[in-house]
């Protein structure tokens, strides 16, 4: 069945550390995205892709960098310069296009900074 | 002021009754998503309206683009329906594509038995 992988669903890092969340799919959807969500807040967008090679940055880029070397894959870096990083982050893809049809996200990776 | 604004920001129902949840934004889209997120944090993506109605076994999304509002009802609820719905668009904008997401908060839906 086709869908998104995101990988591990728990994750503990110590303060100063770099982590490195994997989200990969298999739907052959163009375009792939990063969301954290907070207790009490919406999702926010951290960076998004919509071709292989090509990324933007989303509402809340400081502290992290993503890569996308291939279509399925579109891993997110949590940086020692992201301040908060303890959150809930979910990746999601799409086709491509004006109405972003098809959104499916991943179950989730819940980050804890000890 | 948030975009994307829900209501209520909980609900609690008993099993069996007719459940309304709201949502109203404040920017110009092009189209509204429903999305159900279960305790374990995975998001399903319920529904996606551009325009009407739209109905899938016991839930109904309805949208009124005039007075940018959209509702998601659930009828018969059982406790499985219990989660958080959320509602998100895609803005349009110029110089830009619009197929990214801007949520709401979520509604936390509790039904009892």
């Amino acid at each position: 069945d086709g869908g998104i992988t995101q990988s591990p669903k728990y994750l503990f890092r110590k303060e100063g550390q770099n982590v490195t969340l994997s989200c990969e799919q298999n739907l052959n959807h163009d375009a792939m995205y990063w969301y954290r969500q907070d207790p009490g807040q919406g999702l926010r967008l951290i960076y998004y892709s919509q071709i292989v090679n090509d990324f933007q940055k989303g509402d809340i880029a400081e502290g992290y960098s993503v890569s996308r070397e291939k279509k399925e894959s579109f891993p997110l870096t949590v940086t020692s310069a992201q301040k908060n990083p303890t959150a809930f982050y979910l990746c999601a893809s799409s086709m491509a296009g004006t109405h972003g049809r098809g959104y499916t996200f991943g179950s989730g990776t819940r980050l804890t900074v000890v | 002021k948030n975009e994307v604004e829900q209501s209520p920001q909980n609900l609690t129902a008993q099993e069996g009754e007719f459940i309304t949840i709201n949502c109203s934004y404040s920017v110009g889209i092009s189209a509204l998503h429903w999305l159900q997120q279960h305790p374990g944090g995975g998001i399903v993506s319920l529904f996606m309206l551009s325009s009407g109605k739209k109905k899938h076994g016991r839930l109904i999304a309805t949208i009124n683009i005039q007075e940018k509002h959209s509702s998601l009802h659930i009828t018969a609820s059982h406790p499985r329906d219990s989660a958080v719905y959320i509602c998100a668009v895609n803005k349009v904008y110029s110089g830009g594509s619009n197929y990214k997401l801007t949520f709401g908060k979520g509604t936390l839906l509790t039904v009892n038995p």
